[in-house]
């Protein structure tokens, strides 16, 4: 059974940073492009950022690229978003999704950005 | 800017036959676009019924199909359930990420 078990949500100020995790089970995580989707508080799901299963490829929605940066890494089955310069706007729960076209998913981390 | 276009509501009766629909701003959605589908209740993950616009997911009822109907992906629903009662967003790939459309409110009553 796949598994996507998402970590580091919180609670963080106008301008500061955060790290999501994603723990990843019961698949071959290496062979898999992973995905972060995020949905806003009352809105809908929005993609964020894809990479590959090498990490040789990285993709950004426009309003994130230069402040988010995604990683993995398959030695430990794990997937990583760091995000940088953080805005209200960012406020929404972060999924963790296996899939290039479409997508598996884990069950979310709330990142609130507030002063 | 690519805009995936979706109902924002729909209503079914108990029994009945829904067909959702998943469009482009400008052009047709093709299998080219893989398209998929999800459910989502408030609170909770989206769940995956559909990839690569027909193939249903694992351990989802085959009261769900997806199709292309004339220029959209279509996501029908046959013989609709209380607990059918969702939001259902569609997802278009678009070659390095993708665009999820705004989702559908479906109502059974």
């Amino acid at each position: 059974e796949v598994q996507l078990v998402e970590s580091g949500g919180g609670l963080v100020q106008p301008g500061g940073s955060l790290r999501l995790s994603c723990a990843a089970s019961g698949f071959t995580f290496s062979s898999y492009w992973m995905s972060w989707v995020r949905q806003a508080p009352g809105k809908g799901l929005e993609w964020v950022a894809n990479i590959k299963q090498d990490g040789s490829e990285k993709y950004y929605v426009d309003s994130v690229k230069g402040r988010f940066t995604i990683s993995r890494d398959n030695a430990k089955n794990s997937l990583y978003l760091q995000m940088n310069s953080l805005r209200a706007d960012d406020t929404a729960v972060y999924y963790c999704a296996r899939g290039l076209e479409w997508f598996m998913w884990g069950q979310g981390t709330l990142v609130t950005v507030s002063s | 800017q690519t805009v995936v276009t979706q109902e924002p509501s729909f209503s079914v009766s108990p029994g009945g036959t829904v067909t959702l629909t998943c469009g482009l701003s400008s052009g047709s959605v093709s299998t080219s676009y893989y398209p998929s589908w999800y459910q989502q209740t408030p609170g909770q993950a989206p769940r995956t019924l559909i990839y690569s616009t027909n193939t249903r997911s694992s351990g989802v009822p085959d009261r769900f199909s997806g199709s292309i109907l004339g220029n959209k992906a279509a996501l029908t629903i046959t013989g609709a359930q209380a607990d059918d009662e969702s939001d259902y967003y569609c997802v278009l790939y678009m070659g390095s990420g993708v665009v999820f459309g705004g989702g559908t409110k479906l109502t059974v009553l």
